[in-house]
């Protein structure tokens, strides 16, 4: 079993929709827990973090982190055709090296 | 502005042969990550350094080498390519060790590497 297992998809949503995006993971010293976006044949960019549980927001954006389920969340808000791209989970704890998922394509058409 | 670059973007190469990718980064970051993505894997880690004359073995190093003789640089070798190392390779730095809060990874665009 992989430390932080994402489904792949992809996901297709219209216009509009509020997305979900997830991730498990087995570790439980993981503290740290952010998601990274990818645009095609480009480099990850940092989109979120979040420190141990809880919720943080940004814009359309919301992360969400239940560590009792060992269970992370991003939720995108009225999804545009300009957020098709992949959608990595990374965690991390002491050690402060991230693991990464292996990311969540999502393609919103219009 | 800083940034992180990677060269070359594409590269074919045979089997055997010796390959060194190059990332320079001018962030002045401490910390240097080899990454390489591949489907079904997402990112999977290769080398790291947390400063000059500093690497360290990632989860899939066999096969790769780094070497760091200043901060901007962080060169990635293959020191006999094999067609599994066919890949894209993402380089990334960071202020703080492992990239957290304000010490976020900083990635480049990615070499492509086809190894035949």
């Amino acid at each position: 079993q992989k430390e932080v297992e994402q489904d792949p998809g992809p996901l297709s949503v219209p216009e509009g929709a509020i997305v979900s995006l997830n991730c498990t993971y087995s570790n439980s010293a993981f503290q740290y827990f952010m998601w990274y976006r990818q645009y095609s044949r480009k480099g990850p960019e940092l989109l979120m973090y979040t420190y141990s549980s809880g919720n943080k927001e940004d814009g359309r954006f919301t992360a969400q982190v239940d560590k009792s389920s060992k269970y992370i969340s991003l939720f995108i808000r009225d999804s545009q055709p300009s957020d098709s791209a992949t959608y990595l989970c990374a965690m991390s704890h002491a050690s402060y090296i991230p693991t990464f998922g292996r990311g969540t394509s999502l393609i919103v058409h219009p | 502005d800083a940034e992180i670059t990677q060269s070359p973007r594409h590269k074919i190469t045979e089997t055997g042969r010796q390959v060194t990718l190059a990332c320079h980064q001018t962030w002045n970051h401490n910390n240097m990550f080899w990454y390489r993505q591949d489907l079904g894997h997402g990112l999977r880690l290769i080398h790291y350094s947390y400063g000059v004359q500093d690497t360290n073995k990632g989860e899939v190093s066999d096969g790769y080498s780094v070497s760091r003789s200043n901060t901007e640089d962080l060169p990635l070798t293959l020191e006999s390519a094999a067609s599994s190392q066919t890949s894209v390779y993402f380089c990334a730095s960071s202020a703080l060790a492992g990239g957290i809060g304000t010490g976020e990874l900083f990635f480049g665009e990615g070499s492509r590497l086809t190894v035949l």
